[in-house]
């Protein structure tokens, strides 16, 4: 079955970085493009980014643009975000979801249990 | 960025009850829209795709309908277990973004 395991969380400075890890199996990783989404305590659902399953596809929401990088490794089947320049806006659960088909134009139909990403000093 | 809004932002209903939910996109996204729910401490669930494709194993209680800019998420007869949040999220172009939410509570 599909699993999807989001690691790395933790409580980090404002300013510092941190790079979350989220490790796939039960499907044909390579095959599939994987988004991150985050969600504040207390707060709706935020779309972060999203990887084609090639990596030639890749966006982001402005409010992430130029701090966090996704990216991914089919060998290792892991998908990855990278947080730099951290704020305490970015304090959030982060979740790692998997597509319900192989293109990025797909909602998503797996998601991980989520880590948890404090910004505070 | 092309803006969903979702309403109500909450409500109230009695046990078989119909309920909707709309979501109204700020600009045209054909059919790429998806439901999500999201009961209280879990993970989001996709429950409908393409507007009104059902997802496997969701019931069939579950509907939801629309093209362009408009789109509803009906429950023909609410459950206890439908207690959650419901979001709706835009899939096309560069941007995944999800509407505000809506809390379904029980009356």
């Amino acid at each position: 079955q599909v699993q999807l395991v989001e690691s790395g969380g933790g409580v980090v400075q404002p300013g510092r970085s941190l790079r979350l890890s989220c490790a796939a199996s039960g499907f044909t990783f390579s095959s599939y493009a994987m988004h991150w989404v985050r969600q504040a305590p207390g707060k709706g659902l935020q779309w972060v980014a999203v990887i084609s399953h090639d990596e030639g596809h890749i966006y982001y929401a402005d409010s992430v643009k130029g701090r966090l990088t996704i990216s991914r490794d089919n060998s290792k089947n892991t998908l990855y975000l990278q947080m730099n320049s951290l704020r305490a806006e970015d304090t959030a659960v982060y979740y790692c979801g998997k597509t319900i088909a192989g293109p990025t134009h797909a909602p998503i139909d797996y998601w991980g249990q989520g880590t948890l990403v404090t910004v505070s000093s | 960025d092309i803006q969903m809004a979702q309403s109500p932002s909450s409500l109230s209903a009695s046990v078989g009850d119909r309920v909707t939910i709309t979501c109204r996109a700020s600009q045209g996204i054909s059919n790429y829209l998806a439901w999500y729910q999201q009961k209280p401490g879990k993970v989001p669930k996709l429950l409908i795709y393409a507007a009104s494709t059902l997802q496997s194993g969701v019931p069939s209680r579950f509907s939801g309908s629309g093209s362009g800019t408009d789109f509803s998420l009906t429950i023909s007869s609410l459950q206890p277990e439908d207690v959650a949040t419901y979001y709706c999220q835009k899939y096309n172009s560069a941007s995944w973004t999800f509407g505000q939410g809506t809390k379904v509570e029980i009356k």
